[in-house]
């Protein structure tokens, strides 16, 4: 499987953009890029997955390269509710989906 | 919304005593997961179930054992409890198809003395 790697941390202004950043290089045809997050004490939670178009819902747009080495979540107005942990995650299927460590968003007033 | 209940949130067990974390859904998922959570290793998968009865291996089943007797319980079993399991446990479940979204319980901490 493709391995990602994710800055540890980054922070945003509360109403702007936030940018979040992937790198999956070693990714192939068939493995789709998912986004979850981890809010403090919660389970983590699914945000948007995508292939290689890219991808818009009501939680975030996920933009990935036209390569596929690389994507970006974006999250179009943060609020201090989006501070978490997102992981960025390379899989081929649902089963066996691994979490790494993920970036800290850090949403300030 | 898709519950997922994990049957405690915290819970302290002895070295050496047998240990249920039970899980349960109730959104009719065939998928259901269950992950181990420690601090900078992130999440990694113990067990996953496709099925009732049937089981596939995570990256970290050494010491830990699974049961699936219904369709919306999943049961992890640590027959001998020891220090390094203490952890954040966390059930997950899915539907059947490949690429369908997980949905997480709150987790139960877990601490062996």
């Amino acid at each position: 499987d493709a391995k990602t790697t994710q800055p540890p941390s980054m922070d945003c202004a509360e109403g702007r953009a936030a940018n979040l950043p992937c790198n999956h290089s070693t990714i192939s045809g068939n493995e789709y890029v998912y986004w979850y997050r981890q809010i403090h004490s919660q389970g983590p939670q699914y945000i948007i997955h995508g292939l290689k178009n890219n991808e818009t819902n009501e939680m975030a747009s996920l933009i990935i390269t036209e390569d596929r080495k690389s994507s970006t979540l974006i999250l179009p107005h943060a609020t201090l509710r989006d501070t978490a942990v997102y992981y960025c995650i390379v899989r081929v299927a649902i089963s066996k989906l691994t979490f790494g460590k993920g970036i800290t968003l850090s949403v300030r007033p | 919304d898709v519950k997922v209940t994990q049957s405690s949130r915290y819970l302290v067990k002895r070295t050496g005593e047998k240990v249920f974390l039970e899980c349960v859904q109730d959104m009719d998922h065939e998928n259901m997961f269950w992950y181990r959570q420690d601090p900078g290793l992130g999440l990694r998968l113990i067990y996953f179930s496709y099925d009732v009865k049937m089981k596939e291996k995570g990256d970290i089943p050494e010491g830990y054992s699974v049961s699936r007797e219904k369709k919306e319980r999943f049961s992890l079993i640590l027959e001998s409890a020891s220090t390094n399991q203490t952890s954040m446990y966390l059930c997950a479940s899915s539907l059947g198809g490949a690429h369908e979204k997980l949905f997480f319980g709150s987790g139960t901490q877990l601490s062996v003395l």
